[in-house]
């Protein structure tokens, strides 16, 4: 089936430090896969980081970037030097580019807690 | 502006009695979602809502009903609800159609069946 897995939280890092949260999915229904990292922080819903609908082109958004590696079929998060700011749960997710059998859901992980130590 | 409203943001609700939850957006999305989450498993969708009664099961719709009756709001019903129902709720929308579109979620609503 069609699936998302990401790191297990939660992951503790100091601020300046680099970041890799790590996203692989399996999509045998999916023809042709999107991928997604969304991000929510404390008392908010969740917003979209950033989206790659092309195998490997890289998305990239505040600081932070992921590549969309078809052969691997991961789409790893990551940031040079993480901030306190970026305190957050990290969600990766896989979507269908057409509106077929998979319908217009979008398929999540189980979410990263990402917690920033100043 | 662009935001989705839940309420309410917190519910403790005892077995057996109806819930209510509600969702409003402000963007005249004509797609709209429920999802919820519960603790080591990802967003699991129950119903997707295409227009004004367009409505769709999603992965775990049993349990639950869904009304739409405007294209800024999507109810959540929880008819006698169950101890198993206890999680944390999501709402979204989307602009369209299709697994490519940006969703624009809600900050959730946190259930807690006794």
């Amino acid at each position: 089936g069609d699936s998302v897995t990401q790191t297990e939280g939660p992951v503790t890092v100091s601020e300046s430090e680099s970041l890799i949260i790590n996203c692989t999915y399996s999509a045998t229904s999916i023809a042709y896969p999107n991928l997604f990292w969304y991000v929510r922080y404390p008392g908010e819903g969740l917003q979209l980081l950033l989206k790659v609908i092309t195998a490997g082109q890289k998305g990239s958004s505040r600081g932070f970037e992921a590549t969309y590696n078809k052969e691997t079929t991961s789409f790893h998060l990551q940031k040079a030097s993480v901030q306190e700011s970026d305190s957050a749960v990290y969600y990766c997710a896989l979507g269908d580019k057409d509106y077929g059998s998979s319908g217009n859901k979008l398929i999540f992980g189980i979410g990263t807690l990402l917690s920033v130590k100043p | 502006d662009m935001k989705v409203t839940q309420m309410p943001r917190y519910l403790i609700k005892r077995m057996g009695e109806n819930v209510l939850l509600e969702c409003g957006q402000d963007m005249s999305h004509e797609t709209m979602y429920w999802y919820r989450q519960d603790p080591g498993l990802g967003l699991q969708l129950i119903y997707i809502s295409y227009d004004v009664d367009s409505n769709s099961e999603g992965d775990i719709p049993k349990g639950y009903r869904v009304s739409r009756k405007k294209r800024e709001h999507f109810s959540l019903i929880l008819d006698s609800a169950k101890t198993n129902q206890t999680s944390v709720y999501f709402c979204a929308s989307s602009l369209g159609r299709g697994g490519q579109n940006t969703l624009y979620f809600g900050a959730g609503t946190r259930l807690s069946v006794l």
